[in-house]
């Protein structure tokens, strides 16, 4: 089965901007998750996805957004850009996610630089 | 709210030696603790878990234990080799939030 994968893998924006983000689980999972990484804060939870519906979210501004589609992509978008938005985000899936405990598999990533 | 505490952020050890990671998690209902390990430049992978019902799962050269009363889990990396430099992050599923909360990462290094 492919990977999970995340496209762009690499973006430049400035503040003020809003960008999309777009991650394909792997076929067959329905859940994906969303995560900001940055050095010295690790991997910080920003939303789940399942069935289309956010299932849970994590402690970001509602500058943050996500949608999922019926084929289980998702998208996250980040309106008005800080410069402290400047992170490596992943998403993960896995077959239904939430109270299932099931293994994560995680994209390689979006590296968002904000100038 | 709820969170996981992991130490240290950064440890050196030399090859052959082990390595213990150690994580501390708020919520009592926890009851899934997977690891992760970040290749430089990779995706986060998972590499061991346990869940809240055994003690203590191994896996070759990587074992994890749990002590639920002390709401705290370790990793233990025995003879270590070049490639087990990597940023390691342990995680605590929350039931009462349902979602799984990452520590912030050991740095391991491997000296030769």
């Amino acid at each position: 089965k492919a990977g999970v994968t995340q496209t762009p893998r690499y973006l430049i924006k400035t503040r003020g901007q809003q960008v999309t983000l777009s991650c394909s689980p792997i076929s067959g999972h329905r859940s994906v998750s969303w995560y900001q990484q940055t050095p010295g804060q690790g991997l910080q939870f920003l939303f789940e996805y399942f069935s289309e519906t956010q299932r849970n979210k994590g402690n970001f501004p509602g500058r943050f957004s996500g949608r999922q589609f019926s084929n289980s992509r998702s998208e996250m978008n980040v309106s008005t850009l800080e410069l402290g938005d400047s992170a490596l985000y992943l998403c993960a899936s896995s077959l239904n996610g939430g109270s299932v405990q099931e293994t994560q598999y995680f994209g390689p990533g979006t590296r968002l630089l904000v100038l | 709210g709820e969170n996981v505490e992991q130490h240290p952020s950064t440890l050196s050890v030399q090859e052959g030696d082990s390595a213990v990671i150690k994580c501390t998690y708020s919520d009592s209902a926890s009851n899934y603790f997977p690891w992760y390990k970040q290749e430089l430049g990779k995706r986060p992978q998972l590499i061991i878990d346990i869940r809240s019902n055994v003690g203590e799962k191994k896996d070759q050269r990587i074992a994890v234990t749990l002590n639920k009363t002390a709401k705290h889990f370790s990793l233990h990396i025995t003879e270590t080799q070049p490639e087990d430099s990597a940023v390691y992050f342990c995680a605590a599923y929350m039931n009462r939030d349902d979602k799984i909360i990452f520590g912030k990462g050991t740095r391991l290094h491997i000296l030769p």
